[in-house]
């Protein structure tokens, strides 16, 4: 079975600070997917990035960036000098790769609340 | 393109009557599903399908049938409407042989559904 872990439930920042959002994830499948999604006040979820289990490499893109460690089968994710309009819930999820039986079956994290005051 | 669609954005039920949240996809993708949302609970899975004609369960699919007739829409069919499906429902697609690069689900905009 898998499963997601998103142990901070909110997380409040001061404009520009940087801020770090925690997922740890369970599988027994050797190829698998990682995602993080945002979902902003108005409600609608915005994909933010896909990771394979075979790219370890961290990616940054603008502000955000993610730490992908197989070893301790965590994927974080830093915002770095957030801003208001990054509150938001932040979701973690983890799907099997294309082609097995679950592909598309998406598991989420409780997802974090993440709260950015001027 | 229109991506994902659903129809209605809200609604209202009584205990016990019947209802049917829409979905439909422009992008010919063959893979979709549907999510409830919970607060503190992240999303969860209620139904999903791979193809036209092919539908299986989740993890939360008591309550709930679909049907999957076209490639283009996948409803969801509460027969019986009880206060625990008051939720927000989304529905997603996807198309891992497709051209996209992040194979990502597309999401869309969410049903918020209140059963009184």
């Amino acid at each position: 079975a898998q499963k997601v872990t998103q142990a901070q439930t909110e997380i409040s920042v001061v404009e520009k600070e940087d801020v770090t959002l925690d997922c740890v994830y369970e599988t027994r499948d050797t190829t698998y997917y990682l995602f993080w999604y945002k979902q902003p006040p108005s409600g609608e979820l915005v994909f933010l990035i896909r990771r394979n289990s075979f790219d370890e490499q961290n990616e940054i893109s603008g502000r955000y960036s993610w730490n992908f460690q197989k070893s301790t089968s965590s994927f974080n994710f830093t915002i770095t000098a957030s801003q208001v309009v990054d509150s938001a819930v932040y979701f973690c999820a983890l799907s099997v790769a294309p082609g097995a039986d679950s592909w598309g079956k998406l598991q989420f994290g409780a997802g974090t609340q993440v709260v950015v005051t001027p | 393109n229109a991506g994902v669609t659903q129809t209605p954005k809200f609604q209202v039920l009584k205990t016990g009557q019947s209802m049917t949240l829409q979905c439909a996809q422009d992008m010919n993708h063959e893979y979709m599903s549907w999510y409830r949302q919970d607060p503190g609970m992240g999303l969860r899975l209620i139904h999903y399908s791979v193809g036209a004609g092919i539908t299986d369960q989740g993890e939360v699919p008591n309550g709930y049938n679909v049907s999957r007739s076209t490639t283009e829409d996948f409803p969801l069919r509460l027969l019986s409407a009880a206060p625990s499906q008051t939720s927000v429902y989304f529905c997603a697609s996807s198309d891992p042989e497709g051209a996209s690069e992040s194979n990502e689900q597309f999401f869309g905009p969410g049903t918020r559904l209140t059963v009184l």
